[in-house]
């Protein structure tokens, strides 16, 4: 089944404690992306990447790494969370390295994460 | 000034009814997404468009770009069509500015 998988779901973690969650998709997809989703904010990009080692920040990239070392993952680290990044991830791609404008977005199901 | 709003930002309505979500933005486009978010919180890809109108079952997207407004229409509405509808637009610069999405409740 083609879709975009995120691991975990659901997250607790304390300030400072590194953590990353993992994206993983098997469609082949040259777009890939990050997003938070706070609410009241809608969904805010954090950082993307159009093919295999080719990355660029979002809009609110600070506080985040990624890697897209090979075409189907691309995880999202935090070094050093803290309770700002309390949030809604989601992980997304799409077909074409120019990603939204010319194929449409899958999601991953997200991954809430609570920072103490 | 959002670059992208939504109205109305929440919309309770009887099951049946035809159900109209307005977007509009101030930026030129090249493309214009709308997505559904389902109260789990998944979010799927409904229509993608750059001009006139796209129907899938029963749900329709139309776009004017002159006026630089969208619009997702709903036709016999059902409990099931509950959920967060988001548009998106994507500008010169091949970034997606998202609106902050129309939470619909349809009742039985």
């Amino acid at each position: 089944e083609a879709q975009v998988t995120q691991n975990p779901r659901y997250l607790i973690t304390v300030t400072g404690k590194k953590l990353t969650v993992t994206c993983s998709q098997n469609m082949n997809h040259e777009y890939m992306s990050w997003y938070r989703q706070d609410p009241g904010l809608g969904l805010r990009q954090i950082y993307y990447s159009m093919n295999v080692e080719v990355t660029d920040k979002g809009d609110v990239p600070e506080g985040y790494k990624v890697s897209r070392k090979e075409k189907r993952n691309f995880p999202l680290i935090l070094e050093s969370p803290s309770p700002n990044q309390t949030s809604l991830y989601f992980c997304a791609s799409s077909l074409m390295a120019l990603g939204p404008y010319n194929s449409p977005l899958h999601f991953g199901n997200g991954t809430r994460l609570t920072v103490t | 000034k959002n670059e992208v709003e939504q109205s109305p930002q929440n919309l309770t309505a009887q099951e049946g009814e035809f159900i109209t979500i307005n977007c509009s933005y101030s930026v030129g486009i090249s493309a214009l997404h709308w997505l559904q978010q389902h109260p789990g919180g998944g979010i799927v890809s409904l229509f993608m468009l750059s001009s006139g109108k796209k129907k899938h079952g029963r749900l329709i997207a139309t776009i004017n770009i002159q006026e630089k407004h969208s619009s997702l229409h709903i036709t016999a509405s059902h409990p099931r069509d509950s959920a967060v509808y988001i548009c998106a637009v994507l500008d010169s610069n091949y970034q997606l500015i998202w609106g902050a999405g129309t939470k619909l409740i349809i009742k039985p």
